[in-house]
């Protein structure tokens, strides 16, 4: 099992691109979290998926972030019309059904660098 | 509202020290606590939880409710515990307990 995979590791986007990152969760796995973390601070919670259903968004931007769990392929956070403030590195942990955060395994993050 | 507070960016201690990352929260429930370590170049791992109370690598925690704190302990810092850590909240059942809130964690440098 080779763990929660996230790809890009670096992507670094123009002001005003869009950023894909994507996430493979653990196999077995069909619960993913997002989380950010910018500079100097926490990792912060972003959204909460299913395979094809947001369970808890509370924690994205109301405005140009959007994510999906789709029935196949992985998990994807889009970021459309990126600015300066949206660098940071994204991280995506899974985990299995029920199991919460008690079994969550972390990928090892995509620093997104808005230039 | 969760809170985590880790005071200490940095923390450089000399192997065979005893060390202790310090950890203080806020929540109104009964809460789950964690502590993840990230080496370099690695991504984050859990290193123990609360209600475990084991000892992982060395290093225990003890939650004391009275005090609001879950600070990380190890009598006798190796090199190779040098690394980030982060102590993590979440709700103890229902609800959201699946939402981690991280402090901002600490860099532990073990000098040889």
């Amino acid at each position: 099992n080779a763990g929660v995979m996230q790809n890009p590791r670096h992507l670094v986007r123009r002001r005003g691109q869009e950023a894909r990152l994507r996430c493979s969760p653990m196999k077995g796995h069909s619960h993913v979290y997002w989380y950010r973390q910018l500079p100097e601070e926490g990792l912060k919670f972003m959204v909460y998926l299913q395979k094809e259903n947001i369970i808890d968004e509370s924690g994205m931007p109301k405005e140009r972030f959007s994510a999906e769990f789709p029935k196949e392929g992985p998990s994807i956070l889009r970021i459309q019309q990126v600015v300066r403030g949206d660098s940071a590195a994204y991280f995506c942990a899974s985990s299995p059904p029920g199991a919460g955060t008690k079994k969550a395994f972390f990928g090892q993050g995509t620093r997104l660098t808005v230039v | 509202a969760q809170r985590v507070t880790q005071p200490e960016k940095l923390l450089s201690v000399f192997k065979g020290a005893p060390v202790e990352l310090k950890c203080n929260y806020s929540y109104s429930g009964s809460p789950e606590l964690f502590w993840y370590v990230q080496y370099s170049r690695q991504r984050l791992q859990l290193l123990l939880r609360h209600i475990s109370r084991e000892s992982i690598k060395g290093f225990t925690a003890d939650l004391n409710k009275g005090e609001t704190s879950f600070h990380l302990k190890k009598p006798f810092a190796q090199e190779e515990d040098s690394a980030m850590y982060y102590c993590a909240l979440s709700g103890w059942r229902g609800g959201s307990n699946y939402k981690l809130t991280f402090g901002k964690g600490t860099l532990l440098t073990v000098n040889p």
